[in-house]
C-alpha cells in the first residue's frame, strides 16, 4: 500500500551508461515531480508533470529526460551518465491545486 | 523570489529536552510553509504545513511550528526530544503561482541519550 514508490532503491553504474529510474504513485494525484538531493543533502526540483504534461523544467542537462506514460507514473531516463550525476533522486506527487507534496523513498545513484 | 534560510546546520540536544529548529523565510506574498523530516537513508515525510489558517501549526510526532510574520520566521519546536527524532529537517516554502517547492539546506538534529 505504498503511496509513492520508486525503483530501484540503489543503482550503481559506470560513466557513459544510460539508466532509468521508475516512479509510481497510487494516490490519484495529478502532479508528479523529480528532485535531486546532492551529497550535502540539498534538494532541488528537476521536473514537474501535470496530467502527463511537462510544467516545470529547471536548468537540467538534456541528458535527463522525464517520461510520463500515464498520470500515475513518471520515469526518469538519464543518458551518458557522469560522475556528477551521483545523488539521491526523489519522486514526489501532489493533488491538483495544492502544494503539499508526498515523497517516495528515493533512489541512490552512484556513477563510477 | 521565495526562499528559506535554516539558521543552524546542526542542532544537538539531550533526550527529554526541548527542540528548536530555526527557519526564516523570504516571500513577497503570503507563503505556504512546510517542515519535512528525512530519517537516515529514508524518504521525506511531511511534518506540518502552514497555509494562513492559524499561526500555530501542529504536526505529527509532537512537533509544532509558529508562523511569525513580523519576524519572517517559521521555527519548529518540540517540548521533549526522543531518540527517534534524530534526523535531517527541512524548512520549505512554496513558490507563489506554481507547484514548485524551495528547500532550505537542512538542519541535522542529533539526540543524545
Amino acid at each position: 500500500d505504498t503511496a509513492v514508490s520508486q525503483t530501484p532503491k540503489y543503482l550503481v553504474t559506470q560513466m557513459g551508461n544510460d539508466k532509468s529510474i521508475k516512479c509510481e504513485q497510487n494516490l490519484g494525484h495529478d502532479t508528479m515531480y523529480w528532485y535531486k538531493q546532492d551529497s550535502k543533502k540539498f534538494l532541488k526540483i528537476m521536473f514537474s508533470y501535470n496530467n502527463k504534461e511537462l510544467i516545470i523544467n529547471e536548468t537540467v542537462p538534456n541528458r535527463f529526460s522525464p517520461k510520463s506514460p500515464d498520470k500515475a507514473h513518471l520515469n526518469l531516463h538519464i543518458n551518458s551518465l557522469e560522475l556528477g550525476d551521483s545523488a539521491v533522486y526523489f519522486c514526489a506527487s501532489s493533488p491538483q491545486l495544492t502544494d503539499t507534496q508526498y515523497f517516495g523513498p528515493g533512489t541512490r545513484l552512484t556513477v563510477l | 523570489a521565495q526562499s528559506v534560510t535554516q539558521l543552524d546546520s546542526h542542532v544537538s540536544v539531550s533526550e527529554g529536552t526541548p527542540v528548536l529548529l530555526r527557519c526564516n523565510y523570504s516571500s513577497s506574498y503570503s507563503p505556504s510553509l512546510f517542515w519535512y523530516v528525512q530519517h537516515p537513508n529514508k524518504g521525506l515525510q511531511l511534518l506540518l504545513k502552514y497555509t494562513s489558517a492559524a499561526t500555530l501549526v501542529k504536526g505529527i510526532n509532537g512537533f509544532e511550528a509558529e508562523f511569525k510574520k513580523s519576524e519572517t520566521s517559521f521555527h519548529l519546536t518540540k517540548p521533549s526530544a526522543h531518540m527517534s527524532d534524530a534526523a535531517e529537517y527541512f524548512c520549505v516554502v512554496s513558490v507563489y503561482g506554481s507547484e514548485k517547492l524551495v528547500f532550505g539546506k537542512g538542519t541535522k538534529l542529533t539526540v543524545n541519550p
